[in-house]
């Protein structure tokens, strides 16, 4: 995913909020998302902005999008030991997506 | 359980020989994407099909092939297999046609490949 870069590691203490960084190219993409991937398992959509948005809360998480810098960021609040996984930020419309190389998330305790 | 399935989970082979990963979308899914996920390059973007014809083409070598059945499965092809291949090989589907939908693919659980 070499249009969409993303810091490579984060450790966070349980119950601190994360924030996981994502840089984008494609200003054409539709939607900005962030899928998780825990160990063994293939990726799953953990959340989604559509690209005229520049915020979105989901529960503990906070997508903010700021367009014109093309960056993207997902805040997790009070970090549990089970958001321990790889996060990645992907743009995309249809039939196109790019993904980031993965930020993994280990929480400790 | 994404509703993805591929087969098999885990492949050992040797150099210069050839595979066939097999991926079964979720139900209803038209489109289907095969990506390679290795330490060194991160997600890669193989190949797209949608209904049975090619999308969009990434990353992919000419030693790698794929096509999507009328049943709509797919199937990876890799030939003269080198230690490099080695891999997840990640198919995911998604819904369409475009316009109606966030675009969100659903993932298998991938089949890592091991070239010795």
């Amino acid at each position: 995913g070499e249009d969409v870069e993303q810091s490579l590691f984060l450790s966070v203490r349980e119950g601190d909020s994360s924030v996981i960084n994502c840089t984008y190219t494609d200003s054409s993409s539709t939607y900005l998302y962030w899928y998780k991937q825990e160990p063994g398992a293939g990726l799953q959509l953990l959340t989604y902005i559509f690209s005229n948005m520049d915020m979105k809360q989901d529960q503990r998480l906070t997508v903010l999008l700021n367009k014109k810098d093309k960056h993207l960021s997902l805040r997790i609040a009070d970090t549990q030991t089970g958001d321990s996984a790889i996060y990645f930020c992907a743009e995309g419309s249809w039939g196109k997506f790019q993904f980031g190389a993965g930020t993994q998330v280990v929480v400790t305790p | 359980d994404s509703g993805v399935t591929q087969t098999p989970k885990h492949l050992i082979t040797a150099t210069g020989q050839r595979v066939t990963l097999r991926c079964s979308p979720r139900s209803g899914d038209l489109s289907v994407y095969w990506y390679q996920q290795s330490l060194d390059q991160g997600l890669q973007f193989l190949i797209q099909y949608y209904n049975g014809e090619e999308r969009a083409k990434g990353n992919i070598l000419e030693r790698f092939s794929a096509q999507q059945f009328p049943d709509l499965h797919s199937e990876l092809n890799l030939s003269s297999l080198e230690l490099g291949d080695s891999a997840l090989y990640f198919c995911a589907s998604s819904v369409d046609p475009p316009g109606r939908n966030t675009g969100e693919l659903f993932f298998g659980e991938g089949s890592r490949l091991t070239v010795l």
